[in-house]
């Protein structure tokens, strides 16, 4: 049990239907994470926030909207996705110091496997 | 911009082998360094990390890690494996800037240990 939990952990949707992916981190963190696992490509970062304000969007294309209603809790909204958005999909929090301090150590959840059909 | 290479995509060994997994990463400033692990069907955990101090780490599961300043270094070593330590492991590379704990991760690699 890693403190970070993630549902769905399957989903399986077409490209007209739009879902949602929750994460809950019960580690009393401050920051929270999305990311992107696929295939034969590095994690790559889609979203953080901290202290509940979104501090980095990577580039992300605007079907997928991040939503952060409190330092425990992280959505991610899916509308109109596209098959090559299939991947496992994952959260992870941490505990950011002070402005400019060093980054710590993230705590992944399971993550939710995604296939867009 | 920031990036993470490790070079070795797949391993295949056997059990007591040595194991060394490479890491070096682009960024000249300060950076804290982490190796990932993650266990089939489980999610991802962190086997060590090295913020500052004596450059070689010993992590979890006899696992230890180097880093090395001049080369951009960072690589993973665990003297015997086991089979269990069939995993994919994540080096992953963190550097100070004003907010946002970002986290730059390499591809992976893929250890497979016969028994």
């Amino acid at each position: 049990e890693t403190g970070v939990t993630q549902t769905p952990r399957h989903l399986v949707m077409g490209m007209t239907n739009k879902k949602s992916l929750k994460c809950e981190q019960h580690l009393g963190h401050n920051a929270m994470y999305w990311y992107k696992q696929s295939a034969k490509k590095p994690l790559e970062l889609m979203f953080v926030y901290s202290l509940e304000e979104r501090v980095e969007n990577n580039s992300v294309p605007s079907r997928f909207s991040p939503e952060c209603p409190n330092s425990s809790h992280l959505f991610l909204h899916l509308h109109t996705l596209q098959p090559e958005d299939s991947a496992l999909y994952l959260c992870a929090s941490s505990q950011e110091g002070i402005p400019g301090g060093p980054p710590d150590t993230q705590y992944f959840g399971p993550g939710t496997r995604l296939t867009v059909l | 911009a920031q990036s993470v290479s490790q070079h070795n995509h797949h391993v295949i060994l056997s059990e007591a082998a040595s194991l060394e997994l490479g890491c070096n990463y682009s960024y000249g400033g300060t950076v804290n360094l982490f190796w990932y692990v993650q266990y089939p069907g489980q999610h991802l955990q962190l086997l060590l990390k090295y913020f500052s101090g004596d450059p070689l780490v010993k992590g979890i599961k006899g696992f230890e890690a180097e880093f090395i300043k001049s080369k951009f270094s960072f690589n993973l070593r665990k003297p015997s494996v086991q089979w269990s330590d069939t995993a994919e492991y994540f080096c992953a590379v963190g550097r100070i800037k004003a907010a946002g704990n970002k986290l730059t991760f390499g591809g992976g690699t893929r250890v497979l240990v016969k028994p």
